[in-house]
């Protein structure tokens, strides 16, 4: 296992579809984090999830966007009715938690709401 | 929102030359991590210092916690121009919970 594996690595799309970003955490890891990210600034927390529980969600984070962890495993974020403000860098990270809590982090997902 | 301001925003240095970066936070911290990110990637891991250490050192790297004044400073000696990248502070927050807050970051441009 080579790291933090994230899918698609660029999406563009119009405004008012829906959009899917997957990711893969290193595969003992325990708690995976959802991060955004623009240009000139520094990741914004969105969620986290500790194996398939997900234990809290950023307030800034409207009702259009949710995350998922099947089985404690990969995860999915999901942004419904994309706005050209969701336009940003999606990075996903993982950590195996206490005692080690240093993040692991993907390559990340590039979205364009055009 | 963003809990950390590193400071400066940018730097610019020469090769060779030491360059320092600090971070304030807002909240008391369980530790403190710094993330190196090269354009349009993502964040590696450096260094992490936790709220009962002062100091720690990591190859030509050291780090500094002052938890009374929330403030933390990456030092990186004797600079290289692969060094050039955007350097985070990442803090996690003594409430409970495991989520980390990154700051904005410096941008280091190291010339050669």
């Amino acid at each position: 296992d080579t790291g933090v594996s994230q899918n698609p690595r660029h999406k563009i799309t119009k405004r008012g579809q829906n959009v899917t970003f997957r990711c893969d955490p290193i595969s003992e890891h325990n708690r995976l984090y959802w991060y955004r990210q623009t240009l000139g600034q520094g990741p914004e927390f969105l969620t986290y999830f500790q194996n398939e529980a997900q234990l809290e969600k950023s307030r800034l984070l409207s009702d259009r966007f949710s995350a998922e962890r099947p089985k404690g495993s990969f995860s999915t974020l999901e942004i419904q009715r994309t706005e050209q403000g969701d336009s940003a860098m999606y990075l996903c990270a993982s950590t195996l938690g206490v005692g080690d809590e240093k993040l692991f982090f993907g390559s990340g997902t590039q979205l364009s709401v055009l | 929102s963003q809990q950390g301001e590193e400071d400066p925003q940018a730097l610019s240095i020469q090769e060779g030359e030491n360059a320092t970066m600090n971070c304030s936070y807002k909240t008391s911290i369980n530790n403190l991590q710094w993330y190196r990110q090269n354009s349009g990637r993502g964040l590696v891991h450096l260094i992490l210092i936790r709220s009962n250490e002062r100091e720690k050192h990591s190859g030509r790297l050291r780090v500094t916690l002052d938890t009374s004044k929330k403030s933390s400073s990456l030092l990186i000696t004797a600079s290289r121009a692969a060094d050039t990248a955007s350097y985070f502070c990442a803090t996690e927050p003594n409430s409970g919970t495991y989520k980390y807050i990154f700051g904005t970051g410096t941008r280091l441009k190291v010339l050669a």
